[in-house]
């Protein structure tokens, strides 16, 4: 058990450029879920997966955000036209089921929009 | 708006004190209180999820408590060792599957 991982853990990127992060939890969770972190605050719920299926999305998830989880295994954030204040720790986690379970967090990937 | 609040915000110890902090939380539609351990540059590590009023857990020198009535979780360490320097985050479930966290309490062990 490698734990969940995330690639890339840098991003540094153009405003208006569009990028994806990966994220490929621990084998056999099947829930997955995605946070993002700014300076001076805690990490913010973004979306979460059961499987395949989303079933819940944050307000903060604008319409140029976009998450898949394609085969119930590894999960893909997208961000559409990069904005400066998309910046931010993107951070991916899984667990077993429920919600008293508990949440088991990758490294995240810092983006940086320039 | 459900608001997870931690205190202090950071904290100086010397090598070898106990310490302690606080993560406070609205006790209605409280599901399950989650404590974790974040170093620089690593992923946040879980410490505890703890649903019960009264609960109590403990890992080595890191123990917490919990009263859902009040809505307060506690996070105590004995004997700081360097290692102990991170963020200690707090996260509560309220009834659904997401986690609300506070803003963490950054701990630096003073050698």
């Amino acid at each position: 058990d490698t734990g969940v991982s995330q690639d890339p853990r840098h991003k540094i990127t153009k405003r208006g450029q569009n990028v994806t992060f990966r994220c490929d939890p621990i084998s056999e969770h099947n829930r997955l879920y995605w946070y993002r972190q700014t300076l001076g605050q805690g990490p913010e719920f973004l979306t979460y997966f059961q499987n395949e299926a989303q079933l819940e999305k944050s307000r903060l998830l604008s319409d140029r955000f976009s998450a898949e989880r394609p085969k119930g295994s590894f999960s893909t954030l997208e961000i559409q036209r990069t904005e400066q204040g998309d910046s931010a720790m993107y951070l991916c986690a899984s667990s077993l089921g429920q919600g008293t379970d508990t949440q088991y967090f990758g490294p995240g990937t810092r983006l940086t929009v320039l | 708006i459900l608001n997870v609040e931690q205190s202090p915000q950071s904290l100086h110890v010397q090598e070898g004190d106990s310490t302690n902090f606080t993560c406070s939380f609205p006790s209605s539609n409280f599901y399950a209180l989650h404590w974790y351990r974040w170093e620089t540059a690593k992923s946040p590590e879980a410490l505890f999820v703890m649903t019960l009023n009264g609960d109590e857990k403990k890992k080595g020198r890191i123990s917490a408590t919990l009263n859902t009535k009040e809505g307060y979780s506690y996070l105590y360490i004995k004997g700081s060792q360097p290692e102990d320097s991170a963020t200690y985050l707090c996260a509560s479930n309220f009834g659904n599957e997401k986690l609300t966290f506070g803003t963490g309490t950054r701990l630096t062990i003073i050698p």
